[in-house]
């Protein structure tokens, strides 16, 4: 029940192509995050999402949090190489316990 | 840019030692976090740790793990007897307040390496 399960698993796409990855739950989520790790390094936050329906803009990245708060969104437009790595969403109901989602690793080829 | 730093960065240890992982949360951040990732894997939450108490921890964090603020800027995660399982990358994080919009950005470090043989 507090499993967060992402899709796909791996992306490789070509550098300017656009990229998404989705988190889905099959409980309601109270916020969702998501996290970028590049190879070798850690987790780094990028944005929180609370509200239903929710849309944040980070320059070429967009997050969505779905309207039943079920599932949620990163959508990167033309790609660049810098944006290599592992993407992760992760729950958390109460603050002091996150669920990391499995990942989307995403390839760049230039 | 404040940072969470961890040592060592690499630590190998034969199967049955004890092994203390060290952290340096942010100075001010209130909330403090062990999470471990087996290579490749997925980012594994292990323990919480608030107001100098275990908040909320996983299954995964049984009677061989335990954590502990020895001063006011220290967070340790000790493993008593390490198994071959326990092999993977011990990140700490910290957080200034979960609840409070524009404080509950998770700051990780750089991890630790366990390498058990």
């Amino acid at each position: 029940g507090q499993q967060v399960m992402q899709i796909p698993q791996y992306q490789h796409v070509q550098e300017g192509e656009d990229f998404t990855t989705y988190c889905n739950s099959s409980t309601t989520l109270s916020n969702i995050q998501w996290y970028k790790q590049r190879p070798g390094g850690h987790p780094v936050f990028l944005i929180q999402l609370v509200k239903s329906g929710e849309v944040k803009k980070q320059k070429r990245l967009t997050f969505q949090f779905g309207e039943a708060k079920k599932n949620s969104s990163l959508h990167i437009t033309a790609t660049q190489t810098t944006d290599v790595g592992t993407y992760f969403c992760a729950r958390s109901n109460t603050g002091n316990q996150f669920y990391f989602g499995t990942g989307t690793s995403l390839t760049v080829i230039p | 840019e404040p940072e969470v730093t961890q040592t060592p960065s690499h630590q190998v240890t034969q199967m049955g030692q004890e092994v203390i992982l060290r952290c340096v949360p942010i100075s001010n951040h209130l909330y403090f976090y062990w999470y471990r990732q087996i290579l490749g894997q997925k980012v594994e939450f292990l323990v919480s740790f608030y107001n100098n108490e275990i908040s909320e921890k996983s299954e995964i964090f049984d009677d061989q793990f335990s954590v502990e603020r020895p001063d006011g800027s220290n967070f340790t995660l000790k493993i008593r007897s390490t198994k071959l399982e326990d092999s993977a990358m011990y990140f700490c994080a910290s957080i200034l307040t979960p609840g409070l919009a524009g404080a509950y950005e998770q700051y990780f470090g750089p991890g630790t390496r366990l390498t058990v043989t």
